[in-house]
């Protein structure tokens, strides 16, 4: 069946650190990736998609590349911020009716200043 | 604004009581989910559905029920039946439901049991 692996956390960086968050895929098809962040007490916004092989998705410093041969959508930033911190869920979306998105467990990043 | 609101942010449920989580969106979508969020355990699909007066079963329904009168709106009810309901409720749309694209999700309800 379909389904996301992604490392567990909590991942802890220092301010500026450059952060790696990993992410693999099983999936019948050609899904979309996905990576949304959630704030505490908040829901989930989007972060950055790729629907394709070789895309990649790029938003407020965050980038993932799809990669096909390694079915890994690994989400990284060059320097990471305070404000960074939340937890970050990595998910696929088939197409198949009745799939809707389906997620990673979350990992959690906490930065210090 | 268009977006999804739940209501309320915080419920609490006594022993034996059933309790309703509303959820509204104005984005005009025909696809709304609700999932549950558990601490260490991701997102869980409850029930999702693809048009109004239709809803499916997903992954965790069991102790749960929906309804969809209207495109609007889709309200979750968790029974008496559910024996952990304690977590926090995300609902979610997306303008159809066989699609690769993204789902908007409101801001949440967290549901504790008193």
């Amino acid at each position: 069946g379909n389904s996301v692996t992604q490392m567990e956390g909590p991942v802890t960086l220092s301010e500026e650190a450059f952060l790696t968050i990993n992410c693999t895929y099983t999936a019948t098809g050609y899904p979309s990736l996905f990576w949304y962040v959630q704030y505490p007490g908040e829901g989930l916004q989007l972060l950055l998609k790729a629907t394709k092989a070789d895309d990649k998705g790029s938003n407020k410093g965050f980038e993932a590349t799809y990669r096909k041969e390694t079915t890994s959508f690994h989400l990284e930033k060059g320097s990471v911020q305070v404000s960074d911190s939340a937890v970050y869920f990595c998910a696929l979306r088939t197409g198949q009716a009745g799939t809707a998105l389906i997620f990673g467990k979350g990992t959690t990043l906490s930065v210090s200043s | 604004d268009g977006g999804i609101t739940q209501s309320p942010k915080y419920l609490f449920r006594k022993e034996g009581q059933n309790v309703t989580l509303s959820c509204e969106q104005n984005l005009n979508h025909d696809a709304m989910y609700w999932y549950r969020q558990d601490p260490g355990q991701g997102l869980r699909l409850i029930y999702y559905s693809q048009i109004v007066n239709d809803f499916q079963k997903g992954d965790i329904a069991e102790g749960y029920s929906v309804s969809r009168e209207k495109k609007e709106s889709f309200p979750l009810t968790v029974t008496s039946a559910q024996k952990n309901p304690t977590a926090f409720y995300l609902c979610a749309s997306s303008p159809d439901e066989a699609t690769n694209e993204k789902l908007f999700f409101g801001s949440g309800t967290q549901l504790s049991v008193l």
